[in-house]
């Protein structure tokens, strides 16, 4: 499967700090790219979604995208104690094809 | 609301007995996938129905098989379980065309005694 990686932490943030998560991924023709939240015994649920090279925001949520680099991040500022979950980041190729990395778990202490 | 609905939440079978997981949408999306994730790892896509056209990912098991019957249902067998197959089993579903999000159901909580 195509590689997506990630840092698999885990990444311990004091509350209100900012949590920096990153990916990169091998498939040079992945047009669109996600991030998921996963709670301990739970399926995945959509925080972001980015399409375009440069930043995204959507509230306390801002994701990055380089395509020369291959590269996207998340940035969670104002991190707060419900946030603490597994990160995944997914790309998405030019067919059907979803691939997952391995997620960073992230820990917000209060 | 629409939404995948998987059940049962939690399965558990024998050593080598055949299993069935199922999965429903109301979403009509024409994209299913099954993906098993084990614990502490990504999620492994192990294949995707586009309308009736199957897709298999090439290093999944033959092992593994999956239906669709119908735009709403579709079905993960495991003909012969190993221990190696507890996982969770995640249903998902997308419209197709680039930029397409993912939905997923619940899981499936699989259990190999």
């Amino acid at each position: 499967q195509k590689e997506v990686e990630q840092n698999s932490g885990p990444l311990s943030v004091p509350e209100g700090a900012i949590a920096s998560l990153n990916c990169t991924y091998s498939d040079r023709v992945s047009q669109s790219f996600f991030w998921y939240r996963q709670y301990s015994g739970k399926s995945p649920e959509l925080i972001m979604s980015i399409y375009s090279n440069g930043d995204k925001e959507d509230g306390r949520f801002t994701a990055q995208l380089n395509k020369a680099s291959q590269y996207v991040s998340l940035l969670i500022r104002d991190s707060q104690p419900s946030d603490s979950a597994t990160y995944l980041c997914a790309v998405n190729n030019t067919g059907n094809q979803f691939y997952f990395g391995t997620g960073t778990s992230l820990t917000v202490i209060p | 609301d629409a939404m995948v609905i998987q059940n049962p939440r939690y399965q558990v079978t024998q050593f080598g007995k055949p299993v069935t997981l199922s999965c429903s949408q109301t979403l009509n999306h024409n994209v299913m996938y099954w993906y098993q994730q084990k614990s502490s790892q990504a999620p492994k896509l192990l294949f995707h129905y586009y309308d009736k056209d199957f897709n298999n990912e090439a290093d999944t098991p033959d092992n593994f098989q999956s239906r669709r019957p119908n735009t709403s249902f579709c079905f993960l067998d495991i003909r012969s379980p190993g221990l190696g197959d507890a996982a969770m089993y995640l249903c998902a579903t997308s419209s197709h065309g680039t930029g397409e999000k993912l939905f997923f159901g619940s899981g499936t909580q699989l259990s190999v005694l």
